[in-house]
Parts: structure tokens; sequence; C-alpha cells
């Protein structure tokens, strides 16, 4: 069974512009949870979608956004990018998202110059 | 303070060594965890998973949970060069459907 895909696997951007990460989810799973991390925050969730459905989400700004879609593939946006938002943008698959393993992707590796 | 609490290390060992990785939390609504191996520039890749007070073992390694205490454990026996990665808790509780709370990782070395 295919693992948790994201794409791109690296990106560069310039400040003030907008980026689309996609995660494509292990075949089955329906939740899709991503997190950012970076060397001084560690680990932090952003949001999580199931069925279509935002039904969880962290303490980042409104610029953070995602979607799911039909197939539980996901994408995040971020809109006007600050160099703050340089960092490893992870997704995370499981079947349910509740109480459940979850496994993650490669992850997505963004700078913002 | 932060719901989860990690020492980041970096720890660093003779192969062979035992290694004792340890995580403190404080929200008592927590109710499953797990233990991430993370290589650089990789994903987390998940070792163990549990949701019980008690002890876990999967080969070398034996995942303990102290509810009573909010205290996380992960040993690792044998430790080989190839075990050399970050480490990091991660717990998840009702409330918060999937959504994990992650500690900062601990970076560990292991020398041949």
């Amino acid at each position: 069974k295919a693992g948790v895909t994201q794409t791109p696997r690296y990106l560069i951007k310039t400040r003030g512009q907008q980026v689309t990460l996609s995660c494509s989810p292990i075949s089955g799973h329906r939740s899709v949870s991503w997190y950012q991390q970076t060397p001084g925050q560690g680990l932090q969730f952003l949001f999580e979608y199931f069925s279509e459905t935002q039904r969880n989400k962290g303490n980042f700004p409104g610029r953070f956004s995602g979607r799911q879609f039909s197939n539980s593939r996901s994408e995040m946006n971020v809109s006007t990018l600050e160099l703050g938002d340089s960092a490893l943008y992870l997704c995370a698959s499981s079947f349910l998202g509740y109480q459940e393993t979850q496994y993650f992707g490669p992850g997505t590796r963004l700078l913002v110059l | 303070q932060k719901e989860v609490e990690q020492d980041p290390g970096p720890l660093s060992v003779p192969e062979g060594a035992i290694v004792s990785l340890n995580c403190t939390y404080s929200n008592s609504a927590f109710q499953y965890f797990m233990w991430y191996r993370q290589y650089s520039r990789k994903g987390p890749e998940l070792l163990m998973y549990t949701y019980s007070s008690g002890n876990k073992e999967d080969g070398r390694f034996t995942a303990q949970v102290d509810k009573s205490s909010k205290y996380i454990s992960l040993f690792i026996r044998d430790s080989q060069p190839s075990d050399s990665a970050t480490y990091l808790c991660a717990i998840g509780g009702v409330t918060s459907g999937s959504r994990l709370t992650f500690g900062e990782g601990t970076q560990l070395t292991v020398n041949p």
C-alpha cells in the first residue's frame, strides 16, 4: 500500500506570495491533518479535514487555509507569505482520525525569502 | 507552560547502550500516546502507540506510560547507529479529535 505523498517536496517563495501544498493520503484513509514543523516551535497542528469538512483547527492565522476533495486528497494554502512561514509542512492521514495511528508524509520544505 | 515537555538533548550514547527518552504532559484529558522517529529531512515514522498505563514492548523498543504522574518514556535496548534520529513524543485526547500535541523532540546519536 502506498504511503502518504506530498507535493512539491521543496518550494522557494518570496514574501507576499501565496503557496498551495498538496497531500494524498493512504488509500482508504479519510482523515488528513496538517502540521507545521520549525526548529523553534517543533511540530504544531494546523488543521484536520475529514470527509471534505474541517473538523479541527489549530492556533494559526487565517492566512493558513485548507480543503479536502471527495477522493480525500487535501491541499493547504498560505497567503501573503511571511519569512516566519519557512518550515517543513507535514500531512498525516488515518482512517477515521480519532485515537488512531497517524501516518506522516515526507513533508514539503518551504523557504520564504 | 507547554502542554508536552520533552528534553531536546542532544543525547549521545555508545552502540549497545540502553537509551531512555522521556516526556511529561500537563493535561489529564490526554488519552493516547505515541512515539515517532524522524530521520533528517524525512517525515516522522510511528514507533509505538499506546493508550493505557503500563508497558508496551516491540522488539528493542518499550513504551511506558504513567498516567498518574503524566509521564511517558521510550526505552531503546541494544541501541544501533541506525537509531540515530530525532524522537518525538505525541499525545492525543478525547476532545482533540485527531489532533496530536508533540514534544519538541530529542536528538539521539548512537556512536559505533
